[in-house]
């Protein structure tokens, strides 16, 4: 099936710098979603961002969607050690209730 | 408190013998569902249930079974476990119409592995 693909696959920073994250995808969507999973763990929800929306915040998080080139990102602000996790985009495609996965993004965060 | 919740955490157990996966949401979810994770693989759907009774294939559905006899309950069966099954198991739920509308809710990870 169909599934997003984020870019960069791992990323390292210093604690206060921003870390973006990119996904892709290849067919029509009705929704986009980005998860955090720390090690081992389940996976939170973090931003849902619909076909017909460009942009969304919540708190230090920065999601972008174009859907002309089926692609998203995904920007932590003034990142802190605690947002090290690894990052997944998830998509909905039209006419499919379910929830594909991109293979994930590693964040590190260095104090 | 809200939650999904999987039984057992960590299991190990040898190939063939049936072992049951319990999954239990308390925020009257219509949509569950099961997907497992692989290094390298990401995440992949094995089942999903839009309402009670009602259970659907996801991607990689073989060599599983689900049943949906109850709202909050959605049981993974693995019949005759093989090595190739070693994984982690993530449970989700969401509210009515499923992703399509909203978030998944996650339980914590089941570990398995088959000898």
């Amino acid at each position: 099936s169909q599934q997003g693909e984020e870019d960069p696959q791992a990323l390292s920073i210093q604690e206060g710098e921003n870390a973006t994250m990119n996904c892709s995808y290849k067919t029509s969507i009705n929704n986009l979603q980005w998860y955090r999973q720390n090690s081992g763990r389940g996976l939170v929800h973090l931003i849902l961002i619909r076909s017909n929306e460009r942009e969304k915040h919540s708190g230090r998080l920065r999601v972008t969607l174009d859907t002309s080139k089926k692609s998203s990102s995904l920007l932590i602000t003034a990142s802190r050690a605690a947002d090290t996790a690894s990052y997944f985009c998830a998509t909905v495609f039209y006419g499919n209730n379910r929830l594909a996965f991109g293979k994930g993004n590693q964040v590190v965060v260095i104090p | 408190e809200a939650q999904v919740t999987q039984n057992p955490r960590y299991l190990i157990t040898v190939t063939g013998k049936k072992l049951t996966v319990t999954c239990s949401q308390n925020m009257n979810h219509e949509y569950m569902s099961w997907y497992r994770q692989d290094p390298g693989l990401g995440l992949r759907q094995i089942y999903y249930s839009m309402n009670v009774e009602v259970t659907d294939k996801g991607d990689v559905p073989e060599g599983y079974k689900v049943s949906r006899k109850e709202k909050r309950n959605f049981p993974l069966i693995l019949e005759s476990p093989s090595p190739n099954q070693t994984s982690l198991y993530f449970c989700a739920s969401s509210f009515a119409g499923g992703p399509g509308t909203g978030e998944l809710f996650f339980g914590e990870g089941s570990r398995l592995t088959v000898l």
